[in-house]
């Protein structure tokens, strides 16, 4: 079975801090996303990867970067926290599309609040 | 612009009813489409559609596409408490990026 791994389920954070999420997946994917959740808003795309040192913007960019240094680990950051980014995050990951009909597999989210 | 629109925004339904989703899209670059089914975490994958008029079925789980159209429906027959969540329209799209509509909320009763 898939597993995507968040490290935090929950955090708190004040503004203007520096953030970091974590995700790790154990499928060997070549692509991992962050996206956030928001009420009437659904899930919407911070920024992907290809593949390892890869990245690419998503819809909603600003304020985040990332990083992908192992092909298993894709990290999310939020350089100076601000409570309109308050939301709950999920990453995923998955084969490219080429290879064949493979969805995207989901971690369970963090929920981050900032202060 | 792409996007996904699903409706209804959220269902109340007791327990044996039938129920039906709905996804419209416009997307370019279309490759697929994607029902996941969101409880309390992470969102889990139901069905991925990529050809029209082929009915996808799991157990009481249901889905059909229409590229022509563009739309596909969720159907859930006899419906249980545990059929209670957010159901998930998303579009993939030929850079392998997921496009989602904003979610069905579906709450069944006893």
């Amino acid at each position: 079975d898939v597993k995507v791994t968040q490290s935090s389920r929950y955090l708190v954070k004040r503004t203007g801090e520096k953030v970091f999420l974590e995700c790790v997946q154990d499928m060997d994917h070549e692509n991992m996303f962050w996206y956030r959740q928001d009420p009437g808003l659904g899930l919407r795309l911070i920024y992907f990867s290809y593949d390892v040192k890869m990245k690419e913007k998503g819809d909603i960019p600003e304020g985040y970067s990332v990083s992908r240094e192992k092909k298993e680990r894709f990290s999310l950051i939020l350089e100076s926290a601000s409570t309109n980014q308050t939301s709950m995050y999920l990453c995923a990951s998955s084969f490219p599309g080429r290879g064949g009909n493979q969805p995207q597999h989901f971690g369970d989210g963090t929920r981050l609040s900032i202060l | 612009e792409d996007k996904v629109v699903q409706s209804p925004l959220s269902l109340v339904v007791h327990e044996g009813d039938t129920v039906t989703l709905n996804c419209s899209y416009e997307v370019t670059n279309f490759r697929s489409l994607l029902w996941y089914k969101q409880e309390k975490k992470a969102p889990t994958f139901l069905f991925m559609l990529t050809s029209s008029g082929i009915e996808k079925k799991s157990g009481r789980l249901s889905s059909i596409l229409d590229k022509k159209e563009l739309f596909s429906i969720l159907n859930i027959t006899a419906t249980q408490t545990g059929d209670s969540a957010v159901y998930l329209c998303a579009v993939e799209t030929n850079t392998d990026k997921l496009i989602f509509g904003t979610g069905t909320r579906l709450q069944v009763f006893p």
